[in-house]
């Protein structure tokens, strides 16, 4: 299947600082890209939708603000947590889809540590 | 909005043994319906997908079958491994890319 990476696969901030996540398309051009948090045991939260060329959509309750989104190309999507706070601890996980038949497929997760 | 509902939470199966997870969904106006394995500390795999216009799809020891009247499908994993043991999502979508997932199926494959 299609490829999406996301980088990087774990980070560790000091509460108060920004961390960026990316999210690329490895194999395929994505004109909408998508990112979820997930808490342990927990499902996929939809937090946004991200646009190529255009401003995020943001779920309902999700400060737009606080989590940055730019979808500068068709390959790649960047979350950026600003002023990060130990309850923005969580695995955030991107997804991508793809042309054709509209597949969406998962990147591999970046967990996130605000200490 | 949609709602997905999925059952069962946990699932223990001898090796060997079928393996079933269902999901119902809400919104009639839904017509992809993906499979996603998620293993500890890693982002999901699609593992099969079935879109409205068809009843059933088959992939090795991995089927889904959708039922649009009764708004259910189902994900049949034959033949279980010990390597099948994971967390399933099912997931419904309307057409517009986003996905609405289940609350997930933790899978045990016993040896």
């Amino acid at each position: 299947g299609a490829v999406v990476s996301q980088h990087p696969s774990w980070v560790i901030c000091k509460s108060g600082t920004s961390v960026k996540i990316e999210c690329r398309s490895l194999d395929f051009q994505a004109t909408t890209m998508f990112w979820y948090r997930q808490f342990p045991k927990q499902s996929l939260m939809l937090m946004a939708t991200s646009n190529e060329g255009s401003k995020a959509t943001y779920e309902q309750g999700v400060e737009k603000d606080k989590f940055l989104i730019n979808h500068a190309s068709l390959t790649l999507s960047t979350l950026t947590v600003t002023s990060a706070h130990p309850e923005d601890s969580s695995f955030y996980i991107c997804s991508a889809v793809t042309g054709g038949e509209n597949t969406i497929y998962f990147g591999e997760g970046s967990w996130l540590t605000v200490v | 909005g949609e709602n997905v509902e999925q059952h069962p939470s946990t699932l223990s199966v001898q090796e060997g043994d079928s393996a079933v997870i269902k999901c119902t969904y809400s919104d009639s106006a839904s017509n992809y319906f993906p499979w996603y394995k998620q293993e500890l500390g890693k982002g999901p795999q699609l593992i099969i997908d079935i879109r409205s216009n068809v009843g059933e799809k088959k992939d090795q020891r991995i089927a889904v079958t959708l039922n649009k009247t009764a708004k259910h499908f189902s994900l049949h994993i034959t033949e279980t491994q010990p390597e099948d043991s994971a967390v399933y999502f099912c997931a419904a979508s309307r057409g517009d890319e986003k996905l609405t997932f289940g609350t997930g199926t933790r899978l045990t494959i016993i040896p």
